[in-house]
């Protein structure tokens, strides 16, 4: 069963950091992309970031471009998302997705694109 | 800047059919976008239904189905159930690497 956990959330002030985390089972960690999602209260969703199986390459959005940082330990089957300089609107739920493209040997399927299997999230309040 | 649209709201009756559908503020969603749906319901992690326009995630029942219809992406839902009551929120690949959600449509069954 394919399952994806959260943690590291909690309370920062405006202008701190944090460190989320996000430890996966049920399938090769290695062989798949990850994404970070992320949901402010009564709001939709906003993609936040990507990160390629291999962690070779990082995408991200524009809003949080510069101050978040994704990486991933394979050896661990765990993601993170690296907080700084943290300001109120980055007050959300944070979910970690599994990307839907199997990569191996350098290469992945690309006939697919898209996310599959979702966390249950983890809250971060900014506040002071 | 990318932006998705989505319907508001939308109801429907318990077994009928409904379509959700997923535009761009300027242009016309096509198959390179790769259209995916979610559901969400209050206090819940989202759910994939659909992703890459058409394939449906593991254990979706297959009265969730995904289109182009048009210039927009679609979702259609048949036999409408009491539980399908739920936020559904589009998903647009704008790569590289990059996606856009839309702003999700509430779903009412009633």
């Amino acid at each position: 069963q394919v399952q994806l956990v959260e943690s590291g959330g909690g309370v920062v002030q405006p202008g701190g950091s944090v460190r989320l985390s996000c430890e996966v089972s049920g399938f090769t960690f290695r062989n798949y992309g990850m994404h970070w999602v992320r949901q402010a209260p009564g709001k939709g969703l906003e993609w936040v970031a990507l990160i390629r199986f291999d962690g070779s390459n990082e995408y991200y959005a524009d809003s949080v471009k510069g101050r978040f940082t994704i990486s991933r330990d394979n050896s661990k089957n765990t993601l993170y998302l690296q907080l700084n300089t943290l300001r109120p609107d980055d007050t959300a739920v944070y979910y970690c997705a599994k990307d839907v493209q199997y990569c191996s040997g350098g290469s992945c399927n690309t006939y697919y694109y898209g996310m599959d299997v979702w966390g249950q999230g983890t809250t971060v309040t900014v506040s002071s | 800047q990318t932006v998705v649209t989505q319907e508001p709201s939308f109801s429907v009756s318990p077994g009928g059919t409904v379509t959700l559908t997923c535009g761009l503020s300027s242009g016309s969603v096509s198959p390179p976008y790769y259209p995916s749906w979610y559901q969400q319901t209050p206090g819940q992690a989202p759910r994939t239904l659909i992703y890459s326009t058409h394939i449906r995630s593991s254990g979706v029942p297959d009265r969730f189905s995904g289109s182009i219809l048009g210039n927009k992406a679609a979702l259609t839902i048949t036999g409408a159930q009491a539980d399908d009551q739920s936020v559904y929120y589009c998903g647009l690949y704008v790569g590289p690497g990059s996606w856009v959600f839309g702003g999700g449509t509430n779903l009412t069954v009633l």
